[in-house]
């Protein structure tokens, strides 16, 4: 049982580059979301979805895209970096509902040049 | 949107002390969560209360959900040089269609001198 996966651990970019961020989980969670974490900051929400088709925006979704075909994957997309999104970014998974914990990956430190 | 202010923001401590911290909202929330950031990790869940005047115990760690529903304490009995980290108290919210966010705190930073 692997929870969240979370690849790469760390990347560097160009300005301008586009990439994506995969994640994966194995534990049939409805629910999954992203965050990114800077330094001093908790962790704000970048997109979530509740379900395989149904995605919807966080508190910071610009420059950011996402897309669930599966229950098991939610990847996210730069489509053009900027130096602002250099950042720690965190996928988590649950089951729906407010007493459900969220179960976090490792993280992937992104730097953009 | 919630405004959740945490605190202290960093603290250190000789090895043995207590530890508290807390949580303080503009708003009322049905659950609070208290996560834990080991370096270089995701967050890890340490504590869930679901219900106002709770208190909720993991070992050292002993959380209480505040009676106005706004605020929640995280205490640390006998700290040791693990329990470095960052703590995050993260109440969920209702975002529609049965679906929860979590609001995360700043985190309070805790050094452990041994």
């Amino acid at each position: 049982n692997a929870g969240v996966t979370q690849t790469p651990k760390f990347q560097v970019l160009k300005t301008g580059q586009s990439m994506t961020l995969q994640c994966a989980q194995d534990m049939n969670h409805e629910y999954m979301s992203w965050y990114r974490q800077d330094p001093g900051m908790g962790l704000r929400l970048i997109h979530y979805s509740v379900g395989a088709g149904i995605t919807d925006q966080g508190e910071v979704p610009n420059g950011y895209n996402v897309s669930r075909s599966t229950t098991e994957d939610f990847p996210l997309r730069l489509l053009s970096a900027a130096p602002s999104q250099t950042s720690v970014y965190f996928c988590a998974s649950s089951y729906r509902g407010d007493n459900q914990p969220q179960h976090f990956g490792d993280g992937t430190r992104l730097s953009i040049l | 949107g919630q405004q959740l202010n945490q605190s202290p923001q960093s603290m250190f401590i000789q090895e043995g002390e207590d530890v508290s911290m807390n949580c303080t909202s503009s708003s009322i929330f049905n659950t609070w969560l208290w996560y834990k950031q080991d370096p270089g990790e995701g967050p890890v869940l340490l504590i869930a209360l679901y219900k106002a005047g709770e208190l909720t115990s993991n070992g050292r760690l002993t959380a209480q959900f505040g009676i106005t529903r706004k605020d929640s304490f995280l205490n640390i009995s006998a700290s040791i040089p693990s329990d470095v980290g960052i703590y995050f108290c993260a109440p969920p919210a209702y975002s529609g269609a049965g679906s929860y966010q979590l609001t995360f705190g700043k985190g309070t930073k805790l050094s452990v001198i041994p």
